[in-house]
């Protein structure tokens, strides 16, 4: 539907499991994020990736470790989540240089903390 | 700091008919881009329409529109003429001009549309 990927779809996990979550976009735009999106919650904005430098860090435990290696591709490590962790976990991605920078989004990964 | 608030968390519609979707947002900035977004069930999210809050001009999309109050911080979603794939989450989003990547969602209002 968008130029914007990500896997798995959905992912069960336990808390001493270690996973990652990866993005790819398309559109080739020059910024990516990722939000956590949790039942009856506004979506959080985790990071901020602009030009594969983090340029937002909105005060995530470091139990999600985040990865840009180039301006297409974004990785969420996981590592001893908590059940409060699951969630819809979505990738985002824009271009910042351009007026107006909307930002289109993933399907989302579906994650659940055992 | 700056916040968005959506009021109803669930709204119905009968198809065809209008609906009106309230977002208010609090902000000191004289510059700054709103949006709603529509999240289908299972499904991406989806840019419905923008609005520059320097454009005094209500944006427009087809079937949707916006009644941007600026003085009153107001920026409310007008969906005419109702159809069943419009049923989804609505969010209402809000950043500031020159400021990529600090996107601030309210809560979301969750759109039914009844046959």
């Amino acid at each position: 539907e968008t130029g914007v990927t990500q896997t798995p779809r959905h992912l069960v996990m336990g808390m001493t499991n270690k996973k990652s979550l990866k993005c790819e976009q398309h559109l080739g735009h020059n910024a990516m994020y990722w939000y956590k999106q949790s039942a009856k919650k506004p979506l959080e904005l985790m990071f901020v990736y602009n030009f594969k430098e983090q340029t937002e860090n909105n005060s995530v435990p470091s139990r999600f470790s985040p990865e840009c290696p180039n301006s297409s591709h974004l990785f969420l490590h996981l590592h001893t989540l908590q059940p409060e962790d699951s969630a819809l976990y979505l990738c985002a991605s824009s271009q910042v240089t351009s007026s107006t920078d909307t930002q289109y989004f993933g399907p989302g990964t579906r994650l659940t903390v055992l | 700091a700056q916040t968005v608030t959506q009021s109803q968390p669930e709204m119905s519609v009968q198809e065809a008919e209008t609906v009106t979707l309230s977002c208010t947002y609090d902000t000191s900035e004289s510059d700054y881009y709103l949006f709603w977004y529509k999240q289908p069930p299972s499904r991406q999210m989806i840019l419905v329409i923008r609005q520059e809050a320097y454009k005094q001009q209500n944006a427009t999309e087809n079937r949707f529109s916006v009644n941007f109050q600026k003085a009153a911080k107001s920026f409310s979603l007008k969906i005419s003429d109702s159809q069943l794939g419009d049923a989804a989450m609505y969010f209402c989003a809000y950043r500031i001009y020159n400021q990529g990547g600090k996107l601030i969602f309210g809560q979301g209002t969750e759109l039914s549309v009844k046959p």
